[in-house]
């Protein structure tokens, strides 16, 4: 069974439109987290829940809305997608602070 | 000023060689986590190997070894006896203790071991 698993592999889609990317990891673990991968290969923390708090909203424009319904789900939704949306996105968890955070196989998002 | 810092964009390494892959992170956090991903061109980021700030001992992990030099703020990871498997992209992280509970990552190195 995958441990974190993320949906759509790839999203192709057009400027202006709203998308939604789902998470989910059966790990058992109390934290889970968005990065984004850019063209460069470059990973920056997006947000971190914590049992299902938002604990880092990390200079991400508003258009990015995060909902964790419970510990083991947190899916991202993106409203009126830009050019500059494209990039890799990763979910990923972890139980506590120093334990390694698993990652999903990430989701190439590609606007047109 | 950056967190995590990798200087070598690109390695090459022969097959069955050793090879180095630098990191250097800026904490003035006593606690804080190491960490190094592996992330082959299918995509997936693989976790390998942790290192924390109090460990008296590098970490150890099969054919991975991290040499944690904590006076000069380095954690460099060591691959013993390369495979071709081994080409990828290796990205150096850093988890602090504030409570944020995510990883710095640094810039990557793209690895690749030749035959």
């Amino acid at each position: 069974d995958t441990a974190v698993s993320q949906t759509p592999k790839y999203l192709v889609t057009q400027m202006g439109n709203d998308k939604s990317i789902k998470c989910e990891q059966n790990l058992g673990h109390d934290t889970m987290y968005w990065y984004k991968q850019d063209s460069k290969k470059f990973l920056k923390i997006m947000f971190s829940y914590n049992n299902k708090e938002l604990i880092i909203n990390e200079t991400v424009p508003n258009r990015f809305s995060p909902k964790s319904p419970d510990k083991a789900h947190l899916n991202l939704h993106i409203n009126s997608l830009e050019l500059g949306d494209s990039a890799v996105y990763f979910c990923a968890s972890s139980v506590g602070q120093y334990q390694p955070q698993h990652f999903g196989d990430g989701t190439r998002l590609s606007i047109l | 000023a950056q967190k995590i810092t990798q200087t070598q964009p690109g390695m090459f390494v022969q097959e069955k060689e050793a090879v180095t892959l630098d990191c250097t992170y800026d904490t003035s956090d006593p606690s804080y986590g190491l960490f190094w991903y592996k992330q082959p061109s299918s995509g997936e980021m693989i976790f390998l190997i942790y290192q924390g700030s109090y460990d008296q001992q590098n970490a150890t992990e099969g054919r991975y070894s991290l040499n944690f030099q904590k006076a000069r703020k380095s954690a460099n990871l060591v691959i013993s006896a390369s495979q071709l498997g081994d080409s990828a992209m290796y990205f150096c992280a850093m988890s602090e203790d504030t409570g944020r509970r995510a990883l710095t990552f640094g810039s990557g190195t793209r690895l690749q071991v030749q035959p």
